[in-house]
């Protein structure tokens, strides 16, 4: 079945560091991959997507890439702050109708930034 | 621009009590979903719907019921409460066609 790996924390930074957290995932066909972020005592919100191999997501200053050689989703962040302290996780879809519309999640990963 | 709503936000129950996590979304969204999340287990599948009158389990469906009796509401219900369904449960909604999930704030519950 469906699966998504994410790598295991929870991560601590400094404010402006660089931030990548992994994500692999097993799936036939071709998913859309997802990161999702939920912040202290919040539900979750999309934070970017990709629907296709190649396709970089981007919101907030945070990107990922859907290597389909790979099957990796990896998160990225030049300079993290202090608000993105969160739970991040990553997760697929293989479509939009029927069993395969729902959304698989990776166990999460919590990144804390210090001042 | 409510979104998705859940209620209660905190409820503790004693083992062997029933209750009902209510779920509403004002966004016409015809699937609706609930999960749980537990520390180390991430988000798992309980129920979710494709329509009103249309319901499936996921992938930890026992020891809980659902039903769509409109597109609004997806109501879970638990009928005799274990301590294993101590956890956050969070409703979720979206439109046909697209894969982007609106999650409400989610309801922690506790079971003694």
């Amino acid at each position: 079945g469906d699966s998504v790996t994410q790598m295991e924390g929870p991560v601590t930074l400094s404010e402006e560091a660089f931030l990548t957290i992994n994500c692999t995932y097993t799936a036939t066909g071709y998913p859309s991959l997802f990161w999702y972020v939920q912040y202290p005592g919040e539900g979750l919100q999309l934070l970017l997507k990709a629907t296709k191999a190649d396709d970089k997501g981007s919101n907030k200053g945070f990107e990922a890439t859907y290597r389909k050689e790979t099957t990796s989703f990896h998160l990225e962040k030049g300079s993290v702050q202090v608000s993105d302290s969160a739970v991040y996780f990553c997760a697929l879809s293989r479509g939009t109708t029927g069993a395969n519309s729902k959304l698989t999640f990776g166990k999460g990963i919590t990144l804390s930034v210090r001042p | 621009n409510a979104g998705v709503t859940q209620t209660p936000k905190f409820q503790v129950l004693k083992t062997g009590q029933s209750m009902t996590l209510q779920c509403a979304q004002d966004m016409n969204h015809e699937y609706m979903s609930w999960y749980r999340q537990d520390p180390g287990m991430g988000l798992r599948l309980i129920h979710y719907s494709v329509g009103a009158g249309i319901t499936d389990q996921g992938e930890v469906p026992n020891g809980y019921n659902v039903s769509r009796s409109t597109t609004e509401d997806f109501p879970l219900r638990l009928l005799s409460a274990a301590p294993s369904q101590t956890s956050v449960y969070f409703c979720a909604s979206r439109e046909s066609g697209r894969a982007e999930l609106f999650f409400g704030e989610g309801s922690r519950l506790t079971v003694l």
